[in-house]
């Protein structure tokens, strides 16, 4: 039972426009959540969180807005970069409970194409 | 700066061998995690460790997985006997405090014939 989905696969979106990803929860204990980008044959890269008290977190290009009543959240990149092609990780984690425990979305694929 | 450092970055082996897979962390890190990607399930936590203690290991698949952290700077996870189903991208990451983001090293690519 997977308690973060991140039911897209893919997706793909011209350079220059708004990427979304999009990210679903189930567990309401969940505190703190935040984005990894992966590209291939490296491990994923830490690019932004977002605590459970705030509903917006923005750093430059890369902005995360989380709904805790709908349980979800959402990262947008504007203007979308060529090098912005990944595979981009939601993780959430319980501050409360086992610290160390991030749970991983099987993750997005993003393709910005020139 | 050093980031973490994973070694080897890919290993072939036939079954029922010994796989010993090592990671150093990002120096003052006081917590280092074991993970397993599969296109099946994504990536799962197997272990992790504060301070060196180990402090959930109940994603440790069986009993032929071990990990060790002897000290703050080295970290091993071993597979004996390895088992083709063990064949999957294995990443270690260190984080500074619980407050912190992890960082993780480029995995160990894993295949068991």
């Amino acid at each position: 039972d997977q308690q973060v989905k991140q039911n897209s696969p893919s997706l793909s979106v011209q350079e220059g426009r708004i990427s979304i990803l999009n990210c679903d929860y189930t567990n309401s204990m969940f505190d703190y959540f935040l984005w990894y980008k992966k590209y291939p044959a490296e491990g994923p890269t830490f690019l932004i969180s977002i605590s459970s008290i705030k509903d917006k977190n923005e750093d430059g290009r890369f902005t995360v807005f989380l709904n805790k009543s709908a349980k979800h959240l959402s990262l947008h990149i504007v203007p979308s970069q060529p090098g912005d092609s990944a595979v981009y990780f939601c993780a959430a984690r319980t501050l409360g409970g086992s610290q160390g425990n991030l749970i991983f979305g099987k993750g997005t694929k993003l393709s910005v194409k020139p | 700066d050093a980031g973490v450092i994973q070694s080897p970055r890919h290993e072939v082996t036939e079954m029922g061998q010994e796989v010993t897979l090592r990671c150093k962390p990002i120096s003052g890190h006081n917590s280092l995690f074991w993970y397993r990607q599969t296109m099946m399930r994504g990536l799962e936590l197997l272990i992790y460790f504060n301070n060196n203690v180990p402090i959930d290991d109940s994603g440790m698949p069986e009993d032929r997985f071990s990990a060790k952290m002897p000290n703050a700077s080295f970290s091993t996870l071993k597979i004996q006997p390895s088992e083709p189903r063990d064949s999957a991208v294995y990443f270690c990451a260190s984080q500074l405090g619980s407050n912190q983001p992890q960082h993780f090293g480029d995995g160990t690519r894993l295949s068991i014939l």
